[in-house]
């Protein structure tokens, strides 16, 4: 089976704008979570989608968002970019039969 | 609420040399434990995870570590480093076996240097 994608790998913004990072996950894995990795703060739980709805949400502004299509692709959104939303976002998608996680390469948001 | 304190930002061994990271957890609940390798500019790999079976729990690349519920403890072990063990290590706990809905929450991470 093909890993978990997620594209783009490398992003430049500049403050002020907004974002929309995509996930695929594993072939049959209907959960997806995504998570902000920065040096400050290490890796931080932003939200995770399970068939379509968003189950719970980490400590972090509305300006964050997702959503999750019937195929289970995922895409999380940024609105209003700041300085330190720059980080490396990773998107994981967990196998239910054996409750593993298995993450992405992530995509590394640089806001200028 | 859980958290997981990692002890040694950098851990520096001699390649054939015993690895030992730590991790410690608080959790109000059973909790769930893994540990992740992160390489330079990759994602997360996971290396094992214990869910209340074994206390001994084996992973891929030959580590190890042990559940000990008495010190709140969950040390990743390997007998001897080899040079591809550099990377950074991450333990975590979740209070669902698969950090599902709640998420994984990460210790901060040990960044693994092997010293020829």
């Amino acid at each position: 089976k093909a890993g978990v994608t997620q594209t783009p790998r490398y992003l430049i913004k500049t403050r002020g704008q907004q974002v929309t990072l995509s996930c695929s996950p594993i072939s049959g894995h209907r959960s997806v979570s995504w998570y902000q990795q920065t040096p400050g703060q290490g890796l931080q739980f932003l939200f995770e989608y399970f068939s379509e709805t968003q189950r719970n949400k980490g400590n972090f502004p509305g300006r964050f968002s997702g959503r999750q299509f019937s195929n289970s692709r995922s895409e999380m959104n940024v609105s209003t970019l700041e300085l330190g939303d720059s980080a490396l976002y990773l998107c994981a998608s967990r196998e239910v039969s054996t409750d593993t996680q298995y993450f992405g390469p992530g995509t590394r948001l640089t806001v200028l | 609420a859980q958290s997981v304190t990692q002890l040694g930002s950098h851990v520096s061994v001699s390649e054939g040399a015993l690895v030992l990271l730590r991790c410690n957890y608080s959790s109000s609940v059973p909790p769930y434990l893994f540990w992740y390798v992160q390489y330079p500019n990759q994602g997360l790999q996971l290396l094992l995870k214990y869910t209340s079976a074994a206390t001994l729990v084996k992973g891929i690349n030959g580590f190890e570590a042990e559940f000990k519920k008495s010190e709140t403890s969950f040390h990743l072990t390997k007998p001897s480093a080899h040079m591809s063990d550099a990377a950074e290590y991450f333990c975590a706990v979740s209070a669902l076996s698969g950090g599902g809905a709640d998420g994984l929450t990460f210790g901060k991470g040990t960044h693994l240097i092997i010293q020829p």
